[in-house]
């Protein structure tokens, strides 16, 4: 089975653009996890999806947005950019038989100029 | 909120046993987990502990006492491919029946020969 995947796997983009991150998440699994990690930090929670439903949202910006589609791939938007931005974007699925085990993407690495 | 404590650095050799601290504090607790990530590498889940006690899975263990907000991995008869970054994570209630995962700053371990 393939694991979780993430695209693209790298991004370059300036200042005030948007970006949009994907992510499919493991077959089966309900659960999309979005995560910001900035070199030489753990992972930061952005948001939590379940069924297409917002379920959970760390302390970031409205510029942070996703969404879940209907087979339960996500999105994740962030909107004028900054530089503090650059990071290591992680998606992590979970499915119903073991909700305490996130099983991570590759990440998408966002540099912001 | 929810805070976590863990060493930056860690230098053990070859061959011997290393445990890595953890200590918490956070408003709602329901797990303490930890994951190991490689340099350019995704998160992967070592353990879980939600009850008090020592949890082993082959050369991990994982201990919790969630009266003292404190749990340590334990790694023994370390190898090479041990060198990784470590993260505690805390698994709090966020509400609406979401559950999230507050990382640590990560503790890179070093195992020399």
């Amino acid at each position: 089975d393939a694991g979780v995947t993430q695209s693209p796997t790298h991004l370059i983009k300036t200042r005030g653009q948007h970006v949009t991150l994907r992510c499919s998440p493991i077959s089966g699994h309900k659960s999309v996890s979005w995560y910001q990690q900035v070199l030489g930090q753990g992972p930061q929670f952005i948001f939590q999806y379940y069924e297409k439903e917002e379920r959970g949202r760390g302390n970031f910006p409205d510029r942070f947005s996703a969404r879940q589609f209907p087979n339960y791939s996500s999105e994740l938007n962030v909107n004028a950019l900054l530089l503090g931005d650059s990071a290591l974007y992680l998606c992590a699925s979970s499915g119903e038989d073991s909700k305490e085990t996130q099983y991570f993407g590759p990440g998408t690495r966002l540099l912001v100029l | 909120g929810q805070s976590l404590e863990q060493p930056s650095e860690v230098t053990a050799v070859e061959g011997a046993i290393v445990q890595i601290n953890c200590t918490y504090q956070t408003s709602g607790f329901y797990g303490l987990s930890w994951y190991q990530q490689h340099d350019g590498g995704a998160p992967t889940f070592l353990s879980y502990n939600a009850l008090d006690g020592l949890e082993e899975t082959g050369r991990f263990s994982s201990f919790l006492s969630r009266s003292d907000s404190y749990g340590y991995l334990l790694l023994q008869e370390l190898q090479m491919k041990d060198s990784a970054s470590y993260f505690c994570a805390v698994r709090g209630y966020s509400g609406a029946g979401s559950y999230q995962l507050t990382f640590g700053k990560g503790t890179k371990l070093s195992v020399i020969p």
